[in-house]
Order: structure tokens, then C-alpha cells, then sequence
């Protein structure tokens, strides 16, 4: 089973600032495939990125996602209120693993 | 447009069998390529993937749950079904049903349906 290892846990910034998560893999995740989600309190999570680094359908370009390997960054370039919310990586590669989510909170 | 929405008992007792619905739209599970898969989330906890079902019946489970889960469809009813026996309250959690085509990830989320296990 392929872990990830989402870092920091929680990541306290003030809207505008640039906010850099980092998902890190226990092994290789093949064809980089890799997907972040966002999840607002009540809510389903919802897809931002996959491939890695492409956005889905309707995401803001502040969103992007690079990475390869095992080692994945999610960032915001300039956070907006909306943006506040827990984000978690997936990936899909070898069956299907979550990491542990990075809260994203207003400072 | 893809929706899906899970349905089930809120609240279980310990040891019993869970049965959980997820009725879709806006797409086919006759259709190379589609998967419907379940996900759970604890109270305040990470998600955690269950299980997921193809187009051609194929069916992969979760290694660390595979011997209490079991996914079915029934395609013209538009339905998947997933049952997870021996219920704890460590089961407690929010269900998601989702869409995935191919090898891919999940697109779709269902609004989640919230289990309780307790006596």
C-alpha cells in the first residue's frame, strides 16, 4: 500500500498570502497519479487537481499542482476567503490511498 | 450532469451488517470504463477508501477491510450497494459514494451519508 504523508498538518496564513502544501509518497506513484481535493466543513470533498498538476473543470488558476515521483505540492497563489478549507491528496495509482489533509485556516 | 446520493440506516448497533445505497444519474455503469466506489470519513478524520466496482463487474477492495466489504450493482435500477459486516463503533463515520472513469480519480462525490455505530 502506498502512504502519503501530507505536511504541515495545518498551515495558519492571511488571505493573499501564498499558501504551499506538500504530499510525499512512500514509494513512486506511478504515471504521477496524484489528485488533490478540497473539503469544506459539511461538504463532500470536491476535485482541484489530478494528473498531478492539472486542473479540473471550473478550478481558479490560482490553484496548481506539480510533482512527480514521491514528492507532490499542491499551492495557492493568493489565498481568498473561500480557500480556507482542509485539502487532501489522493493518489490512484495502485489502488487507492488518501494522505492525512492539511487544514489551510485563516491567521 | 452526474449526481449520486447514498442512502442507509443513520444508526447501527455493534456487530451488525451494514447496507448502504448509492443511486446515481447522469451517466451508465454499462459504460466501458465507469467505476462507482465508496470512501469514508470519520468524525474530524482523513478519508479513507473502501472499495470500487466497474462497468464489467470487476471489484477492488480496500486490503485492510476486504474480508467485511462487499460491492454489487444493479444497472438498470441504477444502484450500487455496499455491505460491510461485524460493525464497530470505530465504523462511525460519513459514507461517500463516487464516480470514477477508468483508471482515474473521483469526479463525482455524493452529500455523504453519516453512520452511527452504538448500542
Amino acid at each position: 500500500e502506498i502512504v502519503l504523508t501530507q505536511s504541515p498538518g495545518t498551515l495558519s496564513l492571511s488571505p493573499g498570502e501564498r499558501a504551499t502544501l506538500s504530499c510525499r509518497a512512500s514509494q513512486s506513484v506511478s504515471s504521477n497519479y496524484l489528485a488533490w481535493y478540497q473539503q469544506k466543513p459539511g461538504q463532500a470533498p470536491r476535485l482541484l487537481i489530478y494528473g498531478a498538476s492539472s486542473r479540473a473543470t471550473g478550478i481558479p488558476d490560482r490553484f496548481s499542482g506539480s510533482g512527480s515521483g514521491t514528492d507532490f505540492t499542491l499551492t495557492i497563489s493568493r489565498l481568498e476567503p473561500e480557500d480556507f478549507a482542509v485539502y487532501y491528496c489522493q493518489q490512484y495509482g495502485y489502488l487507492i490511498t488518501f494522505g492525512g489533509g492539511t487544514k489551510v485556516e485563516i491567521k | 450532469q452526474i449526481t449520486l446520493k447514498e442512502s442507509g440506516p443513520m444508526l447501527v448497533k455493534p456487530t451488525q451488517t451494514l447496507t448502504l445505497t448509492c443511486t446515481f444519474s447522469g451517466f451508465s455503469l454499462r459504460t466501458n470504463g465507469v467505476g462507482v466506489g465508496w470512501i469514508r470519513q470519520p468524525p474530524r478524520k482523513a478519508l479513507e477508501w473502501l472499495g470500487l466496482i466497474y462497468w464489467d463487474d470487476d471489484k477492488r477492495y480496500s486490503p485492510s477491510l476486504k474480508s467485511r466489504l462487499t460491492i454489487t450493482k444493479d444497472t438498470s435500477k441504477k444502484q450500487v450497494v455496499l455491505t460491510m459486516t461485524n460493525m464497530d463503533p470505530a465504523d462511525t463515520a460519513t459514507y461517500y459514494c463516487v464516480h470514477r472513469l477508468g483508471a482515474s480519480f473521483f469526479d463525482s462525490w455524493g452529500q455523504g451519508a453519516l453512520v452511527i455505530v452504538s448500542s
